[in-house]
């Protein structure tokens, strides 16, 4: 089963708008939370990634905000552009653990 | 420096067949992964490497896929007997160290399976 829920599974946003995905989990265990942006034909590629032990991470217009009590992550993509536009993947990991525990994807269209 | 590369890019195939799909990681990094991602859907863990053996192999489907890294590089991810359900793109990942999924996993374009 999915440890890792996503959501929207889609989003529209104008240029220059806020695009914002939710994440939420159940493992405990889990204390590294990396998000992927993938575009068309290519693989996912690391964009930003918070430990538990900060509440928020920014990163240019790339911001991480981690709820720990509510298990629950988010990334807010401020002033979106065009270039933007991809399928966004929030993950999780447990301590010392290779694995990747990735959400269903969330596409994001920037329209200009 | 290249990056994580994968071939074929793209393999249609029909059921019953065997494929072989190819890793190449970055030069240097010991530790290998393979994932499956489905229509609509995130990577799954597959299959992890560290040199030449299969640390983890706990998310193989079944024992009609297999994967090798024979020199500790290059790895080969084999399916037997096919079926319409192994289409997915299979997408593999390199990283320096492995143990730890903070040493940052660099991902491979992938191979489209599509098995008719």
């Amino acid at each position: 089963q999915q440890q890792v829920k996503q959501s929207p599974q889609s989003l529209i946003v104008q240029k220059g708008g806020i695009s914002i995905i939710n994440c939420a989990y159940e493992n405990t265990a889990f204390d590294y939370f990396p998000w992927y942006q993938q575009f068309p034909g290519k693989g996912p590629a690391l964009l930003i990634a918070i430990r538990p032990d900060v509440s928020e991470k920014k990163e240019g217009r790339f911001t991480i905000s981690f709820n720990k009590s509510a298990k629950q992550f988010s990334l807010h993509i401020m002033d979106s552009q065009p270039g933007d536009s991809a399928t966004y993947f929030c993950a999780a990991s447990g301590s010392n653990d290779y694995k990747l525990s990735f959400g269903a994807g969330t596409t994001v269209t920037v329209r200009a | 420096g290249a990056g994580v590369s994968q071939t074929p890019s793209n393999k249609v195939t029909e059921k019953g067949k065997y494929v072989e799909l190819r890793c190449d990681p970055i030069s240097g990094h010991t530790a290998l992964y393979w994932y499956r991602q489905s229509l609509g859907q995130g990577p799954e863990f597959l299959i992890y490497f560290q040199g030449t053996g299969a640390a983890d192999d706990s998310g193989l489907p079944n024992d009609r896929f297999f994967a090798v890294r024979p020199e500790g590089s290059v790895s080969t991810l084999k399916i037997q007997r096919t079926e319409r359900g192994d289409s997915a793109v299979y997408l593999c990942a390199s990283s320096s160290f492995g143990g730890a999924a903070y040493n940052e996993q660099f991902f491979g374009p992938g191979t489209r399976l599509t098995v008719l």
